[in-house]
């Protein structure tokens, strides 16, 4: 079984700073897919940002990035130049390379507050 | 439709009644999920269909909840006999084919209230 751990509950930066949210995971699949969606209130969870395990590359979405460092099984995201619509709950999720038939596996969540 | 739609948004519940969740995927998504968001437990992982058919139900948390699926597009969640500890937000997401390689889109969830 997979489990994702987001250690940090909450987290509050200012307006236009950067700001890096923690996942670690633990898995004996070799290769998989890692995730993070943010939740805001309307609940809809969006997807920001998606990692293949196979690829070196660190995925990058305009302001979101991911530090992916497989051997430690982490995968944090940095959001750059962070906004007020950034407030959300973000979640890190993993899939199986060949399971989406298991579903996403999620962290607890983190709450990121963006401050004016 | 556009997005992947539930509905009833919000329900409130008395212990002991049956409740029926609806969800109507993106069309043309042939995978749906079901998760189960809750204070306790986060969010977990229900069940998954593919077309019609769900391979493994082992992810619904007791023999009170069921699901299905017809016509390869609405899906129903149904929890019977509610309790309070059934109390969370049903999160229901659509893909293409399952895999990461597609994205998941979610609704914006029922919210069930067991009094």
């Amino acid at each position: 079984a997979q489990t994702v751990t987001q250690s940090q509950p909450e987290m509050s930066v200012q307006e236009a700073e950067t700001v890096t949210l923690s996942c670690t995971y633990d898995t004996s699949e070799n290769n998989y897919y890692l995730f993070w969606y943010k939740q805001p209130p309307s609940r809809q969870m969006i997807l920001v940002i998606r990692q293949e395990a196979y690829k070196q590359q660190n995925a990058t979405e305009n302001r979101f990035s991911v530090n992916f460092q497989k051997a430690a099984k982490s995968f944090s995201l940095k959001i750059s130049d962070s906004q007020l619509g950034d407030t959300a709950m973000y979640f890190c999720a993993f899939m199986k390379f060949r399971g989406g038939a298991d579903g996403l596996t999620f962290g607890k969540g983190t709450h990121l507050i963006i401050q004016p | 439709g556009a997005g992947v739609s539930q509905s009833p948004s919000n329900k409130v519940t008395e212990k002991g009644k049956d409740v029926e969740l609806r969800c109507d995927p993106i069309s043309g998504h042939t995978a749906l999920y079901w998760y189960r968001q809750s204070l306790g437990q986060g969010l977990e992982f229900l069940i998954y269909f593919q077309g019609n058919s769900a391979p493994d139900k082992s992810g619904l948390p007791s023999d009170r909840f069921s699901a299905e699926r017809t016509g390869g597009s609405v899906s129903t969640l149904t929890i019977q006999r509610t309790q309070q500890e059934d109390s969370a937000v049903y999160l229901c997401a659509s893909s293409l084919p399952a895999g990461g390689r597609t994205e998941a889109f979610f609704g914006q969830g029922t919210r069930l209230t067991v009094v």
